[in-house]
């Protein structure tokens, strides 16, 4: 299957810390990644995964762990900017054809 | 600048016309993509080209015909057949079709058809 799971909403407050997780089931797994949308604009890439473990860019972390098909982006410092939709998505096979997850708005509040 | 160009940003259709979304990258890429999203799903894969006069369907071509005569170009056209052309339609582009590659998106197009 394709299914690739992540909240629809999260709330969270200025300066904290933010977790957002994905699963997924799929086969022919061979990478994720996360992306950041802003209403009405297109997705920016954060982040790329293929082997488990922890990918550290500045304010945004990226974990994979393959073997339970889980992945979660981390969000430290937040500014107000930084609401907006994340999207987890994975490519398949031997390409780079991508299946997303359906995004987690991400609400940041003073 | 490097980068992706759709354009229009807004198109409205009246039901029963085709319509062409056009986009451009000067990015040298040889991979195009197109997705559409809709309110409350995830972007979806309308059709992918790895090469000039080469493209492959994606998950939910029906109603969709797209093109590739110049490496910068790959015009989507949405049919009359399409039951439920309104979407945000958005054109990417990688290297290549290699896995690991990111996807660079263009701006997008909001379709409307009354």
């Amino acid at each position: 299957g394709q299914n690739i799971d992540q909240p629809t909403e999260m709330t969270a407050t200025e300066g904290a810390i933010v977790q957002i997780n994905c699963t997924y089931q799929t086969s022919g797994f061979n990478g994720l990644f996360w992306y950041q949308q802003h209403a009405g604009e297109a997705p920016t890439f954060l982040s790329y995964n293929v082997l488990d473990g922890l990918e550290e860019k500045g304010r945004f972390s990226s974990f994979l762990s393959r073997s339970k098909g889980y992945s979660y982006l981390l969000l430290k410092e937040l500014q107000m900017k930084d609401s907006a939709s994340y999207l987890c998505a994975v490519s398949l096979g031997g390409g780079n054809k991508l299946t997303f997850g359906t995004g987690t708005q991400l609400k940041v509040e003073l | 600048d490097g980068g992706i160009t759709q354009s229009p940003k807004y198109l409205f259709r009246k039901e029963g016309q085709n319509v062409t979304l056009s986009c451009e990258q000067n990015l040298n890429h040889d991979a195009m993509y197109w997705y559409r999203q809709d309110p409350g799903q995830g972007l979806r894969l309308i059709y992918y080209s790895q090469i000039v006069n080469d493209f492959q369907k994606g998950d939910i071509a029906e109603g969709y015909s797209v093109s590739r005569e110049k490496k910068e170009s790959f015009p989507l056209t949405v049919t009359s057949a399409q039951k439920n052309p309104t979407a945000f339609y958005l054109c990417a582009s990688s290297i290549d079709l290699a896995g690991g590659y990111e996807q660079y998106f263009g701006p997008g197009t909001r379709l409307t058809v009354t």
